[in-house]
């Protein structure tokens, strides 16, 4: 089955720095990468999401890029703000198991 | 316009009694999923339906696990009996389409339901 590794498990910035977190994948065939983020206490929300045909996607503060010869895509938020401070999860869609795999989650925490 | 709906919130129980987990799917969407997230082990698909049907339930822990969608907007998932280690939070998320190749839908999450086995 899919294997999603996502990279680091907790991440701290400055407000107004930048954050990355990326995830890898190893089935080849996958072609569908949202990225959820989780409050304390909330359910996962659909923050941006990157089809296999594309390889960068940009919606103001966030933006996910997707090599797919090295099978990894990353979120990059820029000008943090502490209301961004939540764990971050990115997930793979692979046909083959015709199912949503989700990493392991990053913890991000944004110091004022 | 209405999200996906879970009951109860949070459930506290004594292990041995039985547990009934409720969804009420987005109007409109035929897919249908059942997660369970810890600290330990992260967010765990448990079982997914497509169409009223159960395509994958390879992720059911037990025996002790079972779901249902009696119709195309309700799933239960139950526990019976229950254990302390099934203590966890319950996702319920559902997306307007999950047909093989037809393409991959945001899946849209319930508000979860917080159960404690005592």
């Amino acid at each position: 089955g899919e294997n999603v590794e996502q990279h680091p498990s907790t991440l701290s910035v400055q407000e107004g720095d930048s954050a990355v977190i990326k995830c890898t994948y190893s089935d080849s065939a996958s072609n569908y990468f949202p990225w959820y983020k989780q409050e304390l206490g909330k359910r996962p929300q659909l923050i941006i999401d990157i089809r296999s045909n594309v390889g960068e996607k940009k919606d103001q503060r966030i933006a996910v890029t997707l090599n797919k010869t090295a099978k990894h895509f990353s979120l990059h938020i820029t000008e943090t703000q502490p209301e961004d401070s939540a764990v971050y999860f990115c997930a793979v869609f692979s046909l083959a198991g015709n199912m949503l795999t989700f990493g392991g989650g990053t913890r991000l925490m944004v110091k004022p | 316009d209405a999200g996906v709906i879970q009951s109860p919130r949070h459930e506290v129980t004594e292990m041995g009694q039985e547990v009934t987990l409720r969804c009420k799917l987005i109007s409109g969407h035929n897919s249908l999923f059942w997660y369970r997230q810890t600290m330990m082990r992260g967010l765990e698909l448990l079982i997914y339906f497509n169409n009223n049907v159960p395509i994958d339930d390879s992720g059911m822990p037990e025996d002790r696990f079972s779901a249902k969608m009696p119709n195309a907007s309700f799933s239960t998932l139950k526990i019976q009996p229950s254990e302390p280690r099934d203590s966890a939070v319950y996702f319920c998320a559902s997306s307007p389409n999950r047909g093989l190749g037809s393409g991959n839908q945001p899946q849209h999450f319930g508000d979860g339901t917080r159960l404690s086995i005592l």
